[in-house]
């Protein structure tokens, strides 16, 4: 089975600008999240969507967003890019299928690295 | 917010030394996963571990839940081991849930 895929890998974009990074889970998981790793702040949570519903998000500014596609694709946009955006951007999906109190184990894509100069 | 807290920061071992990993964490959880980054940055499932023990190979890892801590046994270690070592916790709130990260161990195998 395909593990998480996310696209593009290595991105450079200049401040200002929006940014859109793709993840593709592993087949058959619904619950997609995305965490943001940088040097100072560590691994940080973004947000989780589960059938197309942001279920939950992290303390981020509003200029973070994403979305969840019916085929439980989701995307994460950045717009108006800041230094501090710089940054790996992971992307993990896990089997949840809607039970509140049941756990699944997450399951990580190899990353975005994503530059902001 | 649940508090992560991981122990040491840094490890540097002669190979084939042991070693142990210490998650310290602030508040009752769901669940309880280690995992490895490569140097490409991906993170590589260990363990999911809520409580007791497991084993995989040279590594185990043992949760005790009630204390709130978990440790990563790394035995007979090699080059191949380095790396920075995460343990994250689950929490929810309803239906939502998130993986809270410590800062991690950075483990430095010499050979």
């Amino acid at each position: 089975k395909a593990g998480v895929t996310q696209t593009p890998r290595y991105l450079i974009k200049t401040r200002g600008q929006q940014v859109t990074l793709s993840c593709s889970p592993i087949s058959g998981h619904r619950s997609v999240s995305w965490y943001q790793q940088t040097p100072g702040q560590g691994l940080q949570f973004l947000f989780e969507y589960f059938s197309e519903t942001q279920r939950n998000k992290g303390n981020f500014p509003g200029r973070f967003s994403g979305r969840q596609f019916s085929n439980s694709r989701s995307e994460m946009n950045v717009s108006t890019l800041e230094l501090g955006d710089s940054a790996l951007y992971l992307c993990a999906s896990s089997y949840y299928t809607g039970g509140v109190a049941i756990s699944y184990e997450q399951y990580f894509g190899p990353g975005t690295r994503l530059t902001v100069t | 917010g649940i508090q992560v807290e991981q122990s040491p920061p840094d490890l540097i071992l002669q190979e084939g030394a042991n070693s142990t990993l210490r998650c310290n964490f602030s508040d009752s959880v769901n669940n309880l996963q280690w995992f490895h980054q490569n140097p490409w940055g991906q993170l590589i499932n260990l363990f999911y571990i809520p409580s007791g023990t497991k084993q995989n190979g040279r590594l185990s890892a043992t949760t005790v839940a009630t204390e709130r801590y978990s440790l990563l046994y790394i035995s007979s270690s090699q080059t191949t081991d380095s790396g920075v070592y995460f343990c994250a916790v689950e929490t929810t709130s309803g239906s939502a849930r998130q993986l809270t990260f410590g800062s991690g161990t950075q483990l430095t195998v010499l050979p």
